[in-house]
């Protein structure tokens, strides 16, 4: 069974504080996704990696792919409250399309 | 070019009664996901499905649930004789083509009473 695990599930940090969460896949992919949500609202798409070695930042974000050891992270630099939301990555299977997302990590930014 | 529409935004439905979940991909989006999620809960993969084309339903419980994306008009997934553990919301994503990312729609959140 395909496995895709976040860590932490839950994170509380203060307001200026780096942090980094973590996505571990069990299955061969080099396609990996993360997504934002807000308590009640859709998912918004962040950041898209397609290789190994991908490295994406988008201001406070960046993330970052790593095929061959299942991983990706994504790192919050000097956070702000309004990182405050729920993270998911997502995982494509190379051997299929659907996307298999993670438990997710609630974030919450303490001013 | 509007974004993944779902309709209804809410939904209430007796138990026993029929829920019918509409999706309207983005413009030119042939690919459409249909996943559930529960409260404080992750997303779980439903079905994936292409223009008239049910692509992978392995998420799909065996009875009751069913999902379509015909030529014309919106991707439905339908829920037959709802019961209470059928609540939660439902999401629907779009990709145009593989390898590429998927647009999720506000969701449509069912409640069966």
């Amino acid at each position: 069974e395909l496995k895709v695990e976040q860590n932490p599930l839950f994170l509380s940090m203060q307001e200026g504080k780096n942090y980094t969460i973590y996505c571990n896949y069990s299955t061969t992919s080099d396609r990996l996704y993360w997504y934002r949500q807000d308590p009640g609202k859709s998912l918004e798409s962040l950041f898209v990696l397609l290789s190994n070695g991908a490295v994406k930042q988008e201001g406070r974000l960046m993330a970052s792919l790593d095929t061959k050891a299942r991983l990706s992270t994504l790192h919050i630099t000097a956070a702000v409250h309004d990182l405050s939301a729920t993270y998911f990555c997502a995982v494509n299977p190379n051997t299929g399309n659907q996307f298999y997302f993670g438990t997710g990590t609630s974030l919450t930014v303490i001013p | 070019n509007a974004g993944v529409m779902q309709n209804p935004r809410h939904l209430v439905r007796r138990r026993g009664q029929e829920a019918r979940l509409r999706c309207s991909p983005m413009k030119g989006h042939s690919h459409v996901y249909w996943y559930r999620q529960l409260p404080e809960e992750g997303l779980k993969f439903m079905v994936y499905l292409q223009k008239e084309n049910i692509i992978d339903e392995s998420g799909m419980p065996k009875e009751r649930f069913s999902a379509e994306f015909p030529k014309e008009g919106p991707s439905i997934l339908r829920i037959q004789q709802v019961v209470r553990g059928d609540s939660a919301a439902y999401f629907c994503a779009s990709q145009g083509q593989a390898n590429t990312e998927a647009f999720f729609g506000q969701g449509t959140r069912l409640t069966v009473v």
